[in-house]
């Protein structure tokens, strides 16, 4: 079945900076990667999704980026502000086997003013 | 519209017992969802219904337990409770399959915690 892989597992940055999320999959009919933001506490909500037609999604400060050939896809968040500061999990989904969301491990981001 | 709903938020249950973790949507999703959290190991879905009467085991589906009588609820039951199944549950629902919506409503979750 799918396996999803997501680095790295912390990142700490600088507020203003920008912070890079790494998802790779390993079916190659995976058709659909949303990434999902939990703050402490709270439970997770989507912010951005992006399906395999697309090669790149954007929405205000965040974008993920798709390449299917490398079976991997990516958030970027530019200008990250303390508000950022929380667990994103990237996921996928496969035609066949609808339902079956995949996650990664998640990957814990902490914005230091 | 209240979402998805979960009861109870916090539960404390002693070895072999068993409880249901109720879960109730009021959006018409027709896919539901149990997803248990651990440290580390991110989101694992226990068990999925894509429809009324229709459910289908997810990653780690032992010892839990799950039925949909009606579009609105998706209970998840736990048999005879062990001490691995200590974690926060998730329960999430989208539109389904065929609407092509995919995004996931989460509940608030529940804290499951077995002694």
């Amino acid at each position: 079945g799918e396996n999803v892989e997501q680095h790295p597992s912390t990142l700490s940055v600088q507020e203003g900076d920008s912070a890079v999320i790494k998802c790779t999959y390993s079916d190659s009919a995976s058709n659909y990667f949303p990434w999902y933001k939990q703050e402490l506490g709270k439970r997770p909500q989507l912010i951005i999704d992006i399906r395999s037609n697309v090669g790149e999604k954007k929405d205000q400060r965040i974008a993920v980026t798709l390449n299917k050939t490398a079976k991997h896809f990516s958030l970027h968040i530019t200008e990250t502000q303390p508000e950022d500061s929380a667990v994103y999990f990237c996921a996928s989904l496969t035609p066949d086997s609808w339902g079956k969301f995949q996650f990664g491990a998640g990957t814990q981001v902490v914005v230091t003013p | 519209n209240a979402g998805v709903t979960q009861t109870p938020k916090f539960q404390v249950l002693k070895t072999g017992q068993s409880m249901t973790l109720q879960c109730a949507q009021d959006m018409n999703h027709e896919y539901m969802s149990w997803y248990r959290q651990d440290p580390g190991m991110g989101l694992r879905l226990i068990h999925y219904s894509v429809g009324a009467g229709i459910t289908d085991q997810g990653e780690v589906p032992n010892g839990y337990n799950v039925s949909r009588s009606t579009t609105e609820d998706f209970p998840l039951r736990l048999l005879s409770a062990a001490p691995s199944q200590t974690s926060v549950y998730f329960c999430a629902s989208s539109y389904g399959k065929i609407s092509g919506a995919n995004v996931l409503t989460f509940g608030a979750g529940s804290r499951l915690t077995v002694l």
